[in-house]
């Protein structure tokens, strides 16, 4: 059975960087991308990027880049997210979402748990 | 950027009632990639319908999906207690982009 598990709650100052992590079990690690989603308190799903989970390649929303990286290893079948230079409206629930490709169509199938990022000085 | 704009912001049912779900798309989609996921509070994102109208692994035959031009509609044939919840579609691809959500609440 696929599974992603993610990291526990943090809390930052603004200015400060976070790091999260989701590890992945149930499957082999490197033939889904991994994606990750955030979602501010009462609000909406908001797409962040994607990472080639066997070469490290990576793809980033216009508005993060330059703020988050996501990185991997393989060796622990495990990605993360980090991201620098917080602020207030970085407050949000971050999940990672694994990439489900089929048939010329696809999806993020499988999400882990979800990691509350709360921003406050 | 090809914007999701989701209908109605709120629906209120009843069990056993039909529910429909809309979705329209700012710019031509190719139909493959529009996604619908339903999220119930302090729970992730489920994922059931990807290209449109193909249910995921485990997702009852209640729930379908169609596509007219740019507009997709996700239909719940007779709701259940459980299907009260917010559904979001997804343009998977390129931006990735969200519509805004349809809170499906009991009446």
């Amino acid at each position: 059975q696929v599974h992603l598990v993610q990291s526990g709650a943090e809390v930052r100052k603004p200015g400060a960087s976070v790091k999260v992590s989701c590890q992945t079990s149930g499957y082999s690690f490197a033939l889904n991308y991994m994606h990750w989603v955030r979602q501010a308190p009462g609000q909406g799903l908001e797409w962040m990027g994607w990472i080639n989970t066997a070469s490290g390649d990576t793809n980033y929303a216009q508005k993060f880049q330059g703020r988050v990286t996501l990185t991997r290893d393989t060796s622990v079948t495990t990605v993360y997210m980090e991201l620098t230079r917080l602020r207030s409206d970085d407050t949000a629930v971050y999940y990672c979402a694994r990439d489900f490709y089929y048939d010329e169509s696809g999806g993020l199938d499988v999400w882990g748990q979800g990691t509350m990022v709360t921003v406050s000085s | 950027d090809n914007v999701l704009t989701q209908s109605p912001g709120t629906l209120s049912l009843s069990p056993g009632e039909r529910a429909t779900l809309s979705c329209r798309a700012s710019q031509s989609v190719n139909n493959k990639f529009l996604v619908w996921f339903q999220q119930k509070p302090g729970q992730a994102p489920r994922f059931l319908i990807y290209g449109a109208s193909s249910r995921a692994t485990g997702i009852p035959d209640r729930f379908s999906g169609s596509v007219s031009g740019t507009d997709f509609t996700l239909t719940i044939s007779r709701l259940e207690p459980e299907d009260f919840a917010v559904y979001y579609c997804h343009l998977y691809g390129g931006l990735y982009s969200f519509g805004q959500g349809t809170k499906l609440e009991i009446k």
